[in-house]
């Protein structure tokens, strides 16, 4: 079955710097990578999403990016800022109505 | 937006009592309904997949005799703990699809229940 995972395990930046986090999966039958933000004691948030068939996909100060042929994605935010302190986490899947395998997330931590 | 609401946010059992979580999608049909469980600074496991009408799938390792998950509508599912043991203190965490999403929809979550079996 499908594995994901996550490096690194934490990440300590300045606010202002920049974050990345890599994954990489196993199966080159998922096409749907999404990535969630986690607060303490709450259920994932989605911040952003990626499909098969795009390379790149940015929101504002978040983007993503794919390399199918390696299997990895890689999430990016500029400009940090303490509220983005969190537990991150990707995850993949298949597709339509199949299951999501999450990595084993990252914790970001933002200093003012 | 799609949303999932999560009964009870945190609940706290004896020793061999039974508990049960509610998801209900508040706007949307929920074909299929995912729940995982989530220990202290790990990752979400999935425990179990369930569309409506049928019964669940379980991931290898999970009892389904001890986690009984109902998905009787479109708009609720149910995961009862049943003789929940300390070691079941989790926090589980419900995930929707909406049956008319199509493939460029994602996956809605509640907001978790933070289970303690003392």
């Amino acid at each position: 079955g499908e594995n994901v995972e996550q490096h690194p395990s934490t990440l300590s930046v300045q606010e202002g710097d920049s974050a990345v986090i890599k994954c990489t999966y196993s199966d080159s039958a998922s096409n749907y990578f999404p990535w969630y933000k986690q607060e303490l004691g709450k259920g994932p948030q989605l911040i952003i999403d990626i499909r098969s068939n795009v390379g790149e996909k940015k929101d504002q100060r978040i983007a993503v990016t794919l390399n199918k042929t390696a299997k990895h994605f890689s999430l990016h935010i500029t400009e940090t800022q303490p509220e983005d302190s969190a537990v991150y986490f990707c995850a993949a899947s298949k597709g339509g109505f199949q299951k999501l395998v999450f990595g084993t997330g990252t914790r970001l931590l933002v200093s003012p | 937006g799609a949303v999932v609401s999560q009964h009870p946010s945190w609940v706290i059992c004896k020793s061999g009592t039974s508990v049960k979580i509610e998801c209900r999608s508040l706007d949307f049909q929920a074909t299929t309904m995912f729940w995982y469980r989530q220990f202290p600074k790990q990752s979400l496991m999935l425990m179990a997949t369930s569309n409506e009408g049928s019964k669940a799938t379980y991931e290898q390792g999970v009892e389904k005799d001890k986690f009984l998950i109902n998905h009787a509508s479109l708009t609720l599912s149910t995961l009862t703990v049943t003789s929940a043991h300390p070691e079941d203190s989790s926090f589980y965490i419900c995930s929707a699809r909406n049956q008319g999403q199509g493939p460029a929809q994602g996956y809605t979550f509640g907001s978790g229940t933070r289970l303690t079996v003392v």
